[in-house]
């Protein structure tokens, strides 16, 4: 009965490789994000999707691209991995509209040799 | 920009003590206040949230009250245990329809028996 489930939960790869991380929730939301959470712990948003829409695109290199076939997925693709890339990659799901509270995934270790 | 800020930890803390977590922002607008909570090795959990100026958003035994005048939302709780080991994050979202969560930088709260 998992809410927001991601996989893989690990991901460790070398420089210039490209890999996707999935999402997907079984909670009915209409809106779905990608976080990502450095070293420090700190999280920023990335991508905000509503009804498969993508409604914010804060200051991501091109080389991330979110998908959402459908309103329950939303997955993230990297190409050309760079170092810095290394974090912790949060998905999460909220109702549409102000104050609803978002619920995140246990999120993706992303480790780049 | 919209921005919140937090006390650096780690907090250390003993059983039973008295909790305060500091937060204060900057936001054009009106901002919904929350403060999720990060397990080791899990996502974020909503903790609770305030909408409006001077309510008090609570759970847990956690309180915050949204504080206009300071733009305050400082976490408090009277009694802490074991298991509230955790980083804490404060967050806003302005009220324009599409939930961009701005999270301060987390606080680690360390309880020791």
């Amino acid at each position: 009965d998992t809410a927001v489930s991601q996989t893989p939960k690990y991901l460790v790869t070398q420089m210039g490789n490209d890999k996707s991380i999935k999402c997907e929730q079984n909670l009915g939301h209409d809106t779905m994000y990608w976080y990502k959470q450095d070293s420090k712990k700190f999280l920023k948003i990335m991508f905000s999707y509503n009804n498969k829409e993508l409604i914010i695109n804060e200051t991501v290199p091109n080389r991330f691209s979110p998908k959402s076939p459908d309103k329950a997925h939303l997955n993230l693709h990297i190409n050309s991995l760079e170092l810095g890339d290394s974090a912790v990659y949060f998905c999460a799901s909220s109702q549409a509209g102000d104050n609803q509270p978002q619920h995140f995934g246990d999120g993706t270790r992303l480790s780049i040799l | 920009g919209d921005s919140v800020t937090q006390m650096e930890g780690p907090v250390t803390l003993s059983e039973e003590a008295f909790l305060t977590i500091n937060c204060t922002y900057t936001a054009t607008g009106y901002p919904s206040l929350f403060w999720y909570v990060q397990y080791p090795g899990e996502g974020l959990q909503l903790l609770l949230k305030a909408t409006k100026a001077d309510d008090k958003g609570s759970n847990k035994g956690f309180e915050a009250t949204y504080r206009k005048e300071t733009t305050s939302f400082h976490l408090e709780k009277g009694s802490v245990q074991v298991s509230d080991s955790a980083v804490y994050f404060c967050a806003l979202t302005l009220n324009t329809g599409f939930q961009k969560l701005v999270f301060g930088t987390g606080t680690r709260l360390l309880v020791s028996p």
